[in-house]
């Protein structure tokens, strides 16, 4: 029984396109995250959510957009892709917004060309 | 956002040598965490360090955090194949670059 589960592992489109990755946790966590995994293996926190609310919005373009419809799930949108926004994005939860102790998604590959 | 650094960036062992990876702040943590990511997955955590000075023993991987908790060192004894990974630190949310870790047979 996956713990944090993201979907498509997998997802090769055009450049202009817009295109969702979704994430659901069944850890019964508070807190869920958002991370791009850059070539270099780079993992860069995009946002966090607390019960619905977010609480980290970093500097990333309002390109992105995650939405949580309940705490057990966390989308991310991503509207008028480029090639830049190649690479792999990480969900990941934790039992509160201390962050002890998170549980990563085994990722999505995004590949733009 | 605090920087971590990470040392050395890459590591290329055989079976059997030790090693050890450091992280380091120029901030004080109040706790910090180390994770494994092996390829094609995501991070899995490996412990918590809270206490400056605190030791915590995982088998054969030995975490220790600074006195002045601005600091933590890995060390792997008697290396395997099955360590090799990407090794990570951190202060949630923000992580270190990482340390690349292969242990050949």
């Amino acid at each position: 029984d996956t713990a944090v589960s993201q979907t498509p592992k997998y997802l090769v489109t055009q450049m202009g396109n817009d295109k969702s990755i979704k994430c659901e946790q069944n850890l019964g966590h508070d807190t869920m995250y958002w991370y791009k995994q850059d070539s270099k293996k780079f993992l860069k926190i995009m946002f966090s959510y607390n019960n619905k609310e977010l609480i980290i919005n970093e500097t990333v373009p309002n390109r992105f957009s995650p939405k949580s419809p309940d705490k057990a799930h966390l989308n991310l949108h991503i509207n008028s892709l480029e090639l830049g926004d190649s690479a792999v994005y990480f969900c990941a939860s934790s039992q509160d917004f201390n962050g002890y102790g998170y549980t990563f998604g085994s990722g999505t590959r995004l590949t733009v060309v | 956002t605090q920087l971590l650094e990470q040392s050395p960036q890459f590591l290329s062992i055989q079976e059997g040598e030790n090693l050890t990876v450091y992280c380091n702040s120029s901030s004080v943590f109040s706790s910090l965490q180390w994770y494994r990511q092996e390829p094609g997955e995501g991070p899995v955590l490996l412990v918590t360090v809270v206490t400056g000075g605190e030791v915590k023993k995982l088998k054969r991987l030995t975490f220790q955090f600074g006195d002045a908790r601005k600091d933590s060192s890995l060390h792997i004894t008697a290396a395997q194949p099955g360590d090799t990974g990407l090794y990570l630190c951190t202060r949630v949310p923000t992580f270190g670059r990482g340390t690349s870790l292969i242990v050949h047979p």
